[in-house]
């Protein structure tokens, strides 16, 4: 069973408009997550991580919310921009699982 | 540093050959992770290792899948015989500590035809 969901499997965007990606999750005992960025031929690249202290995490044009009681997280880019053309999977875990959890990634395409 | 360096970047083979893909991690990390990707699952643990010391493997399908980490730098995954279900790309990644963020490298397109 996939711990970690991410229903979008693909998103449309223009250029300078906000790119929000989505994920949600069903062990309340995650406490981390994370963004991957990967594009076509490479791997994963860590974004950006939030601890379950937060609510907020930001990082440039990139932030992450997290709601602990939805379960749920999300990524906001703004302004999108072209590069940003990628799959993007979210990750979580707690601190004695010893592994992480991936949803099954979101392609987000910034049209110019 | 290089980061994680995989091999062969593809690879084709016939159902029932042997195939073994190849990691070396980022040196100093003590932590590598095999993951598939699949379309229907996205990114999946096959098994992971601490210190050369294979942890859990608990996301090896099946018996047909093996991997060894014989020193620090370097980590094979075998399949055999290998499978046309087996045709996914395979990731190998490293971190500094369990549950930091990993360091993937750029993976192994495998098609088993």
């Amino acid at each position: 069973d996939q711990q970690v969901k991410q229903n979008s499997p693909s998103l449309s965007v223009q250029e300078g408009r906000i790119s929000i990606l989505n994920c949600d999750y069903t062990n309340s005992m995650f406490d981390y997550f994370l963004w991957y960025k990967k594009y076509p031929a490479e791997g994963p690249t860590f974004l950006i991580s939030i601890s379950s202290i937060k609510d907020k995490n930001e990082d440039g044009r990139f932030t992450v919310f997290l709601n602990k009681s939805a379960k749920h997280l999300s990524l906001h880019i703004v302004p999108s921009q072209p590069g940003d053309s990628a799959v993007y999977f979210c990750a979580a875990t707690k601190y004695n699982f010893n592994k992480f959890y991936f949803g099954s990634g979101t392609k987000l395409n910034v049209k110019p | 540093d290089a980061g994680v360096i995989q091999s062969p970047r593809h690879e084709v083979t016939e159902m029932g050959q042997e195939v073994t893909l190849r990691c070396k991690p980022i040196s100093g990390h003590d932590y590598l992770f095999w993951y598939r990707q699949t379309m229907m699952r996205g990114l999946e643990l096959l098994i992971y290792f601490n210190n050369n010391v294979p942890i859990d493997d608990s996301g090896m399908p099946e018996d047909r899948f093996s991997a060894k980490m014989p020193n620090a730098s370097f980590s094979t995954l075998k399949i055999q015989p290998s499978e046309p279900r087996d045709s996914a790309v395979y990731f190998c990644a490293s971190s500094v500590r369990i549950n930091e963020k990993l360091f993937f490298g750029s993976g192994t397109q495998l098609s088993v035809l």
